[in-house]
């Protein structure tokens, strides 16, 4: 079993539509967790940054963090057609400076 | 906005030639990060620094080598490359404190024919 856990996708909504991205990670020791977005053939680009349990906002990016339930998510409200790219979640645990990534879930927004 | 420079951005080399991916970031960053990532799959680890003159090898066994005589700079090479090289390279580096976001180039597709 992986660490962190991805739904590879693809995922497929309408423009406005409200997006749910997931992961799912064992590790009870990881704190910090951070959700990137790649577009195709670019370096990934980090989205959000959080640590420990809690959600945090950041324009029509929320993210949230469950740690009773080991589950990360990442919620766009108003997604537009630019959204459409790969979202990968990642976490790691205090005093270890290599996180690990999930496999990213590939997110298409049609107009 | 990180700056994180890769170059070359495309290359396409024959086999066994001897090949070294550039990496440099101006942020003063300790920590800086190699991965290979193939289309549609996971990032994986192959080498990371934690300083100068620090190296280690990361989780995927790779055939590469690193080096890191200066902070802002953690070139790849590979000695003979191999059709199983090509890929797409990604560096990253960290900002300083205790948390972990990573900050990425662009990334280096390699085509080794």
């Amino acid at each position: 079993q992986k660490e962190v856990e991805q739904d590879p996708g693809p995922l497929s909504v309408p423009e406005g539509a409200i997006v749910s991205l997931n992961c799912t990670y064992s590790n009870s020791a990881f704190q910090y967790f951070m959700w990137y977005r790649q577009y195709s053939r670019k370096g990934p680009e980090l989205l959000m940054y959080t640590y420990s349990s809690g959600n945090k906002e950041d324009g029509r990016f929320t993210a949230q963090v469950d740690k009773s339930s080991k589950y990360i998510s990442l919620f766009i409200r108003d997604s537009q057609p630019s959204d459409s790219a790969t979202y990968l979640c990642a976490s790691s645990s205090g005093g270890s400076y290599i996180p690990t990534f999930g496999r990213g879930t590939s997110l298409i927004v049609h107009p | 906005e990180a700056d994180i420079y890769q170059t070359p951005r495309y290359l396409v080399i024959g086999t066994g030639k001897k090949i070294t991916l550039e990496c440099s970031q101006t942020m003063g960053h300790d920590k800086m990060y190699w991965y290979q990532q193939d289309p549609g799959m996971e990032l994986h680890l192959i080498h990371y620094s934690y300083g100068v003159n620090s190296t280690e090898k990361g989780d995927l066994s790779s055939e590469s080598t690193v080096s890191r005589i200066r902070t802002e700079h953690f070139p790849l090479t590979l000695e003979s490359a191999r059709p199983s090289h090509t890929s797409q390279y990604l560096c990253a580096s960290k900002l300083p404190g205790d948390g972990n976001e990573q900050y990425f180039g662009p990334g280096t597709r390699l085509t080794v024919t």
